[in-house]
């Protein structure tokens, strides 16, 4: 497909179980965000990645939260002893250069259910 | 530091009707500034940016934004609504200081009747 692809599409986690969310962003694109959106708010950015570089973190609200995109492509979010408050949705989004002027393309997002 | 308001939570029109949904900024620096549309269960689909020269900028499904340097604001207009438009709108500002990640507004409900 030419989108971003996220997978699963939905999860539901008991509280304190990982989960592992998947982003497969457009092919040859540099950039890769992750941002969180709770019911009914905007996106809140989460972590920045320039090919396999993380070259911010600085959204990611505890240490529970870690990720990675080891070979520049596929990202992966990862979350920790899951807690209710961790419930929203989560989305990906890639740009092909990095710089201002590059739009961000959306995936679906995953929507993070914590029991 | 970067951020954008999107002072109504709801916007109303009636289908035919000119839209207008608002945003204002506050940046250091020249604003970079994006419109998104959200529809239910979807991600966010890019709309239009401004990054400089003309204050009036088309983008997608008929939509256009004005930028306003004195109001720092950039409005959302479409001459004429749709009732496929009713969607949830984010305004957003690029980052220039930390990885050009994108700072979103709280989202504009747009509702159009029939």
């Amino acid at each position: 497909g030419a989108g971003v692809s996220q997978s699963p599409r939905y999860k539901v986690a008991k509280r304190g179980q990982d989960v592992a969310l998947r982003c497969d962003p457009i092919s040859g694109h540099v950039s890769l965000f992750w941002y969180q959106q709770a019911l009914g708010q905007g996106p809140e950015f989460l972590t920045y990645f320039q090919n396999e570089a993380q070259l911010d973190k600085s959204g990611l609200p505890s240490d529970r939260f870690f990720a990675e995109r080891p070979e520049g492509s596929v990202s992966t979010l990862k979350i920790q002893r899951t807690q209710q408050e961790d419930s929203a949705v989560y989305l990906c989004a890639s740009s092909l250069l990095e710089g201002a002027n590059s739009p961000l393309h959306f995936g679906n997002g995953t929507r993070l259910t914590v029991t | 530091a970067q951020s954008v308001a999107q002072p109504e939570d709801q916007v109303n029109v009636a289908e035919g009707n000119p839209l207008t949904v608002k945003c204002t900024y506050s940046v250091s620096g020249n604003p970079y500034l994006f419109w998104y549309v959200q529809y239910p269960n979807r991600g966010l689909q890019f709309l239009l940016k401004y990054i400089t020269g003309d204050n009036l900028v088309k983008g997608s499904y008929g939509f256009e934004a004005e930028f306003n340097k004195s109001q720092t604001s950039f409005h959302l207009k479409k001459p004429s609504a749709l009732v496929s438009d009713s969607a949830l709108y984010f305004c957003a500002v690029r980052d220039m200081d930390s990885s050009y990640k994108l700072i979103f507004g709280s989202g504009t409900r747009l509702l159009v009747r029939p």
